[in-house]
Protein backbone atom coordinates (compact mmCIF):
# COMPACT_ATOMS: atom_id res chain seq x y z
CA UNK A 1 0.00 0.00 0.00
CA UNK A 2 0.85 3.74 0.32
CA UNK A 3 2.38 5.72 3.45
CA UNK A 4 3.23 8.89 4.05
CA UNK A 5 4.15 10.26 7.30
CA UNK A 6 4.45 13.56 8.50
CA UNK A 7 4.62 15.39 11.96
CA UNK A 8 1.69 16.39 13.26
CA UNK A 9 2.64 20.04 14.18
CA UNK A 10 6.07 22.07 13.50
CA UNK A 11 6.22 25.72 15.98
CA UNK A 12 9.20 28.34 15.35
CA UNK A 13 9.61 32.05 15.03
CA UNK A 14 9.80 34.68 12.96
CA UNK A 15 12.87 34.65 10.85
CA UNK A 16 13.97 31.11 11.70
CA UNK A 17 14.49 27.93 9.21
CA UNK A 18 12.11 25.30 10.04
CA UNK A 19 12.26 21.80 8.04
CA UNK A 20 9.25 19.58 7.31
CA UNK A 21 10.11 15.65 7.24
CA UNK A 22 7.59 13.39 4.75
CA UNK A 23 8.71 9.68 4.91
CA UNK A 24 6.79 7.11 3.01
CA UNK A 25 6.77 2.87 2.38
CA UNK A 26 6.10 3.29 -1.42
CA UNK A 27 7.35 2.99 -4.44
CA UNK A 28 7.27 3.47 -8.29
CA UNK A 29 6.06 6.97 -7.87
CA UNK A 30 6.56 9.57 -10.35
CA UNK A 31 7.65 12.79 -8.03
CA UNK A 32 7.04 13.90 -4.35
CA UNK A 33 5.09 17.38 -4.12
CA UNK A 34 4.44 20.09 -1.43
CA UNK A 35 1.13 22.04 -0.85
CA UNK A 36 0.19 24.82 1.40
CA UNK A 37 -3.05 24.96 2.81
CA UNK A 38 -4.07 28.40 5.20
CA UNK A 39 -6.96 27.45 7.34
CA UNK A 40 -10.44 26.85 5.44
CA UNK A 41 -8.84 27.57 2.60
CA UNK A 42 -7.41 25.28 -0.97
CA UNK A 43 -4.51 23.50 -0.74
CA UNK A 44 -1.82 25.62 -3.11
CA UNK A 45 0.93 24.09 -4.84
CA UNK A 46 4.22 25.16 -3.77
CA UNK A 47 7.29 22.63 -5.05
CA UNK A 48 8.00 19.04 -6.68
CA UNK A 49 10.97 16.93 -6.82
CA UNK A 50 10.80 14.23 -9.79
CA UNK A 51 14.77 13.54 -9.12
CA UNK A 52 17.11 13.26 -6.40
CA UNK A 53 18.37 16.05 -4.81
CA UNK A 54 17.32 19.87 -3.62
CA UNK A 55 14.87 21.78 -5.47
CA UNK A 56 14.99 25.89 -4.66
CA UNK A 57 11.63 27.90 -5.27
CA UNK A 58 12.45 31.45 -3.75
CA UNK A 59 12.05 30.84 0.46
CA UNK A 60 10.95 27.19 -0.06
CA UNK A 61 13.51 24.41 -1.10
CA UNK A 62 12.43 20.71 -1.13
CA UNK A 63 14.70 17.71 -1.45
CA UNK A 64 13.76 14.18 -2.17
CA UNK A 65 16.27 11.01 -1.38
CA UNK A 66 14.41 7.73 -3.14
CA UNK A 67 17.08 5.73 -1.35
CA UNK A 68 16.06 6.34 2.07
CA UNK A 69 12.67 6.86 1.33
CA UNK A 70 12.36 10.68 2.60
CA UNK A 71 11.82 14.02 1.06
CA UNK A 72 11.47 17.63 2.86
CA UNK A 73 10.41 21.20 2.37
CA UNK A 74 12.41 23.87 4.13
CA UNK A 75 11.37 27.25 4.59
CA UNK A 76 13.93 30.23 5.37
CA UNK A 77 13.41 33.45 6.81
CA UNK A 78 9.75 31.77 8.10
CA UNK A 79 7.09 35.14 7.94
CA UNK A 80 4.16 34.77 9.89
CA UNK A 81 1.76 34.45 6.44
CA UNK A 82 3.76 31.06 6.34
CA UNK A 83 1.55 29.43 9.22
CA UNK A 84 -0.50 26.89 7.70
CA UNK A 85 -0.80 23.37 6.92
CA UNK A 86 1.79 21.73 4.17
CA UNK A 87 0.98 18.39 2.69
CA UNK A 88 3.30 15.98 0.83
CA UNK A 89 1.95 13.95 -1.84
CA UNK A 90 3.44 11.32 -4.02
CA UNK A 91 2.33 11.17 -7.56
CA UNK A 92 1.97 8.03 -10.06
CA UNK A 93 1.04 9.42 -13.24
CA UNK A 94 -2.54 11.01 -12.77
CA UNK A 95 -2.89 9.42 -9.12
CA UNK A 96 -2.06 11.06 -6.17
CA UNK A 97 -1.99 10.36 -2.58
CA UNK A 98 -1.59 12.95 0.07
CA UNK A 99 0.30 12.40 3.79
CA UNK A 100 -1.65 13.60 6.79
CA UNK A 101 -0.12 17.26 6.56
CA UNK A 102 1.80 19.25 9.09
CA UNK A 103 0.64 22.40 11.23
CA UNK A 104 3.13 24.86 11.18
CA UNK A 105 2.77 27.88 13.43
CA UNK A 106 4.99 30.87 12.98
CA UNK A 107 5.23 32.77 16.63
CA UNK A 108 6.34 37.18 16.59
CA UNK B 1 -8.27 34.21 -15.71
CA UNK B 2 -7.82 30.11 -15.72
CA UNK B 3 -8.96 28.52 -12.82
CA UNK B 4 -11.28 26.19 -11.05
CA UNK B 5 -14.73 27.06 -9.63
CA UNK B 6 -17.00 25.31 -6.69
CA UNK B 7 -20.31 25.64 -5.92
CA UNK B 8 -21.54 26.06 -3.38
CA UNK B 9 -19.16 27.53 -0.90
CA UNK B 10 -21.62 26.59 1.83
CA UNK B 11 -24.40 23.73 1.65
CA UNK B 12 -26.88 22.37 4.05
CA UNK B 13 -28.27 18.94 3.96
CA UNK B 14 -31.07 17.37 6.06
CA UNK B 15 -30.29 13.46 6.75
CA UNK B 16 -31.57 11.39 4.31
CA UNK B 17 -30.92 13.67 1.25
CA UNK B 18 -28.94 13.61 -1.98
CA UNK B 19 -27.03 16.90 -3.05
CA UNK B 20 -24.66 17.92 -6.02
CA UNK B 21 -21.61 19.62 -5.26
CA UNK B 22 -20.24 21.52 -8.74
CA UNK B 23 -16.77 21.38 -9.77
CA UNK B 24 -15.92 23.35 -13.37
CA UNK B 25 -12.51 24.36 -14.78
CA UNK B 26 -11.22 26.39 -17.35
CA UNK B 27 -7.57 25.22 -17.51
CA UNK B 28 -8.18 22.88 -20.21
CA UNK B 29 -7.05 19.94 -18.43
CA UNK B 30 -7.57 16.31 -18.67
CA UNK B 31 -8.08 14.64 -15.49
CA UNK B 32 -10.38 15.92 -12.66
CA UNK B 33 -10.28 14.98 -8.50
CA UNK B 34 -12.36 14.49 -5.71
CA UNK B 35 -11.16 14.76 -1.90
CA UNK B 36 -12.94 15.20 1.34
CA UNK B 37 -11.15 16.43 3.96
CA UNK B 38 -12.11 16.46 7.56
CA UNK B 39 -10.95 18.50 10.51
CA UNK B 40 -7.79 18.55 11.18
CA UNK B 41 -7.25 15.59 8.31
CA UNK B 42 -5.50 15.26 5.33
CA UNK B 43 -7.02 14.97 1.75
CA UNK B 44 -8.71 11.25 1.15
CA UNK B 45 -9.46 10.61 -2.30
CA UNK B 46 -13.19 9.86 -3.48
CA UNK B 47 -13.03 9.54 -7.41
CA UNK B 48 -10.61 10.77 -10.29
CA UNK B 49 -11.18 11.13 -14.09
CA UNK B 50 -8.71 11.29 -16.49
CA UNK B 51 -10.67 11.87 -20.07
CA UNK B 52 -14.92 12.19 -20.27
CA UNK B 53 -16.91 9.63 -20.14
CA UNK B 54 -15.05 7.57 -17.75
CA UNK B 55 -13.64 7.55 -14.14
CA UNK B 56 -12.55 5.54 -11.39
CA UNK B 57 -12.92 4.99 -7.28
CA UNK B 58 -10.65 6.69 -5.26
CA UNK B 59 -9.72 5.12 -1.44
CA UNK B 60 -13.55 6.32 0.12
CA UNK B 61 -16.01 6.37 -2.53
CA UNK B 62 -18.63 4.66 -0.97
CA UNK B 63 -21.77 6.78 -1.05
CA UNK B 64 -20.89 9.27 -3.29
CA UNK B 65 -21.41 9.12 -7.35
CA UNK B 66 -19.37 11.40 -10.07
CA UNK B 67 -20.30 12.04 -14.00
CA UNK B 68 -17.99 13.57 -16.61
CA UNK B 69 -20.06 14.15 -19.40
CA UNK B 70 -18.26 17.50 -20.34
CA UNK B 71 -14.34 17.58 -19.97
CA UNK B 72 -14.98 21.00 -18.10
CA UNK B 73 -17.45 19.78 -15.53
CA UNK B 74 -17.06 16.91 -13.01
CA UNK B 75 -20.06 17.15 -10.19
CA UNK B 76 -19.83 14.95 -6.94
CA UNK B 77 -23.13 13.55 -5.90
CA UNK B 78 -23.44 13.15 -2.14
CA UNK B 79 -26.19 10.57 -1.36
CA UNK B 80 -28.11 9.51 1.71
CA UNK B 81 -26.30 6.23 1.57
CA UNK B 82 -22.81 8.45 3.10
CA UNK B 83 -22.79 8.37 6.79
CA UNK B 84 -21.17 10.73 7.76
CA UNK B 85 -21.16 13.31 4.85
CA UNK B 86 -20.35 16.28 6.71
CA UNK B 87 -16.71 17.36 5.82
CA UNK B 88 -14.97 19.57 3.47
CA UNK B 89 -15.23 18.57 -0.09
CA UNK B 90 -12.41 19.75 -2.74
CA UNK B 91 -12.29 18.93 -6.15
CA UNK B 92 -8.70 19.45 -8.40
CA UNK B 93 -7.55 19.17 -11.38
CA UNK B 94 -4.85 18.19 -13.34
CA UNK B 95 -2.52 18.13 -17.38
CA UNK B 96 -2.11 15.19 -18.61
CA UNK B 97 0.89 16.65 -20.52
CA UNK B 98 2.08 19.38 -22.75
CA UNK B 99 3.65 22.56 -21.26
CA UNK B 100 1.82 21.77 -17.62
CA UNK B 101 3.39 19.70 -15.36
CA UNK B 102 1.80 16.83 -14.86
CA UNK B 103 2.36 16.24 -11.38
CA UNK B 104 0.65 19.36 -10.12
CA UNK B 105 -2.77 19.61 -9.31
CA UNK B 106 -4.80 22.87 -8.72
CA UNK B 107 -7.53 23.16 -6.25
CA UNK B 108 -10.53 25.03 -6.29
CA UNK B 109 -11.81 27.09 -3.09
CA UNK B 110 -13.99 23.79 -1.59
CA UNK B 111 -17.60 23.20 -0.58
CA UNK B 112 -18.16 22.83 3.32
CA UNK B 113 -20.93 20.02 3.52
CA UNK B 114 -22.99 20.08 6.69
CA UNK B 115 -25.58 17.74 7.55
CA UNK B 116 -28.57 18.97 9.87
Amino acid sequence: GQSLEQPSEVTAVEGAIVQINCTYQTSGFYGLSWYQQHDGGAPTFLSYNALDGLEETGRFSSFLSRSDSYGYLLLQELQMKDSASYFCAVSYGQNFVFGPGTRLSVLP
Amino acid sequence: DGGITQSPKYLFRKEGQNVTLSCEQNLNHDAMYWYRQDPGQGLRLIYYSQIVNDFQKGDIAEGYSVSREKKESFPLTVTSAQKNPTAFYLCASSSLGGESRTDTQYFGPGTRLTVL
